[in-house]
């Protein structure tokens, strides 16, 4: 089974942190996601990489950066938190963009931004 | 205009119902499309892929119309544990559109 891990499930941090967002997978996936899921908006894509070292915005990265130092590893980074960052943060990785690809979700980080 | 539109429900039937859900998405040049479904507190997991030929698995059904943009799932003999939200997936070019999701209560 792929298995996609987020670091925490539950973080609270305090406006104008620094704020890191762990996710690996463990099936040698080449690509992987980072959504935030926000109630009546849906799932909206905030980066994705396709690679190691590689990296593109999403629809709206404007506040986050990411890091893909390793295949395994995709890290989210709110370089300055602030109170409307606060929602549930969802990683997926998958094997290839097409018919067939199919993306597994972590379970999720639900962060809060005080 | 978003991607993707859903009506966000909740649809509320009981055991043994019949429901449908539709999706509409803008991108005509949109290349595949999926069916996720999502429980109350947990991450997205993947229902079904969608085929321009129509494709069913069970007792759910997924039929694509291109010319009208829009997706369908079907639930037949619904279940207790089909309760959840449903979100309708689609890929541009290697991004995946997500709807904000319908919500399907199955009551006893």
């Amino acid at each position: 089974d792929v298995k996609v891990t987020q670091s925490s499930r539950y973080l609270v941090k305090r406006t104008g942190e620094k704020v890191f967002l762990e996710c690996v997978q463990d099936m040698d996936h080449e690509n992987m996601f980072w959504y935030r899921q926000d109630p009546g908006l849906g799932l909206r894509l905030i980066y994705f990489s396709y690679d190691v070292k590689m990296k593109e915005k999403g629809d709206i990265p404007e506040g986050y950066s990411v890091s893909r130092e390793k295949k395994e590893r995709f890290s989210l980074i709110l370089e300055s938190a602030s109170t409307n960052q606060t929602s549930m943060y969802l990683c997926a990785s998958s094997v290839l963009a097409g018919d067939t690809d199919t993306q597994y979700f972590g379970p999720g980080t639900r962060l809060t931004v005080l | 205009r978003k991607e993707v539109e859903q009506d966000p429900g909740p649809f509320n039937v009981p055991e043994g119902a019949t429901v449908a859900f539709n999706c509409t998405y803008s991108n005509s040049a949109s290349q595949s499309f999926f069916w996720y479904r999502q429980d109350c507190r947990k991450e997205p997991k993947l229902l079904m892929s969608v085929y321009s030929s129509g494709n069913e698995d069970g007792r759910f059904t997924a039929q694509l119309n291109r010319a009208s943009q829009y997706i369908s799932l079907l639930i037949r003999d619904s279940k207790l544990s089909d309760s959840a939200t449903y979100l309708c997936v689609v890929n541009n070019f290697n991004k995946f559109y997500f709807g904000s999701g319908t919500k399907l209560n199955v009551k006893p």
